[in-house]
């Protein structure tokens, strides 16, 4: 079974700098999907960015980007110029290619933004 | 507005009461599932559904039911609460393409006592 393990439980960043959470996974598949979901105080899930394991190139989206290792498997959030609207759980999550399968989550990253 | 719709939002339930929560979606959406969230849990899987008329278990089934007479509703039963179900409770969906995230509802908070 696939699993996703995300080793850092909470993060801080001062507002205008730069933080990186970590996620890694576990799967014997070579083709799959990749998600970051944030969750504000308001517990909507919003989905932050998604990158297809057959892609090299790693995905953006405005002040979030993610470094893909696919070897490694490894999938890493980074957050530029973080505001204070970042503060939110990130939850790190997995998708098989083939065949109707749920995502699977990691158990959240709790990042913090001093002002 | 199009999405998923969870209701309620909070419910109190006493133990061996039984409690049906409600999803329903309107984006045409063939995949459902259902996941609770507990402190440093993250989202765990009870049971999710292809289609209409097809669903199995996820990670956590045990003392939970679902059905999907429709490609639009997908509600969540509770036979006999536990305190131990006491969590926060949300329903997703999504297209079937496998690239797709999923779109959640706004999640229900369950408190068993």
């Amino acid at each position: 079974a696939q699993t996703v393990t995300q080793s850092q439980p909470e993060m801080s960043v001062q507002e205008a700098e730069t933080v990186t959470l970590s996620c890694t996974y576990d799967t014997s598949e070579s083709d799959y999907y990749l998600f970051w979901y944030k969750q504000p105080p308001s517990r909507q899930m919003i989905l932050v960015i998604r990158q297809e394991a057959y892609k090299q190139q790693n995905a953006t989206e405005n002040r979030f980007s993610v470094n893909f290792q696919k070897a490694a498997k490894s999938f890493s959030l980074k957050i530029s110029d973080s505001q204070l609207g970042d503060a939110a759980m990130y939850f790190c999550a997995y998708r098989r290619y083939s065949g109707n399968t749920p995502l699977v989550f990691g158990k959240g990253t709790r990042l913090s933004v001093i002002a | 507005n199009a999405g998923v719709t969870q209701t309620p939002k909070f419910q109190v339930l006493k133990t061996g009461q039984s409690m049906t929560l409600q999803c329903a979606q309107d984006m045409n959406h063939e995949y459902m599932s259902w996941y609770r969230q507990d402190p440093g849990m993250g989202l765990r899987l009870i049971h999710y559904s292809v289609g209409a008329g097809i669903t199995d278990q996820g990670e956590v089934p045990n003392g939970y039911n679902v059905s999907r007479s429709t490609t639009e509703d997908f509600p969540l039963r509770l036979l006999s609460a536990a305190p131990s179900q006491t969590s926060v409770y949300f329903c997703a969906s999504s297209y079937s393409g496998r690239s797709y995230g999923y779109t959640f509802g706004s999640g229900t908070r369950l408190t068993v006592v």
